[in-house]
């Protein structure tokens, strides 16, 4: 079964410093992973998808096979990005289910 | 351009009173609909999804139930509601591998 693991659900940095939250998957196919972000008080969206190696507010992710990982990387935080992440994996077939990770809540202090 | 919407957008009701939300897309046709619950600490956690009318698949046992009556309206229903039904339940849709589009969610207390 597939299964994505975020295991910070907490994460505190200071303006400007480096960010990375973490993410692993476990899925038998070719996997399709996302970053979904939830700012206060807004919608859940889509932040960014692996397959179009997009760079994003800042945000990129590399997926790593070979690690099994999806990691979600700023090179310097801003206060806005404080805002709750999702890690997620999309299953084969036409229904599209997205598995979710348990979240990490980034908060970047002044 | 498409737009989502849930409502209520926040319930209170009794255990074992009986629940019904409700989810509308506009802007496009037969899409695929999602219900998900959002629980502290669990995630977000596929509850039902539909490729469309009338097809609904159940992710996990429950007291919950799905329906969905016209290709873009999907309802989360409940006969009676038990105390661990308390969460936010989000509704999304896509046409495509690739984005899922998040509607408001409601948040259901349950007393």
């Amino acid at each position: 079964a597939q299964r994505v693991t975020q295991p910070e659900k907490l994460l505190s940095v200071f303006k400007g410093a480096p960010v990375e939250l973490k993410c692993n998957y476990s899925y038998s196919g070719s996997p399709e992973l996302f970053w979904y972000v939830q700012y206060s008080r807004q919608r859940l969206q889509l932040l960014l998808r692996h397959i179009s190696r997009e760079s994003i507010k800042g945000f990129t992710a590399d997926l790593n096979k070979g690690e099994t990982s999806f990691h979600l990387k700023k090179p310097f935080a801003q206060e806005e990005d404080s805002a709750m992440y999702y890690c997620a994996l999309i299953s084969g077939g036409s229904n599209y289910k997205l598995t979710f990770g348990k979240g990490t809540l980034l908060t970047v202090n002044p | 351009s498409q737009t989502i919407h849930q409502w209520p957008a926040t319930l209170v009701q009794p255990v074992g009173s009986p629940l019904s939300l409700e989810c509308t897309v506009e802007g496009t046709s037969n899409p695929n609909l999602y219900w998900y619950r959002q629980a502290a600490g669990r995630g977000l956690q596929l509850l039902f999804y539909s490729v469309g009318i009338g097809q609904i698949s159940s992710e996990v046992p429950q007291n919950l139930s799905a329906s969905r009556p016209q290709d873009r309206q999907f309802i989360l229903s409940s006969k009676k509601l038990l105390l661990s039904d308390s969460g936010f339940y989000l509704c999304a849709w896509t046409q495509v591998a690739d984005t899922q589009y998040f509607g408001p969610g409601t948040r259901l207390t349950v007393l």
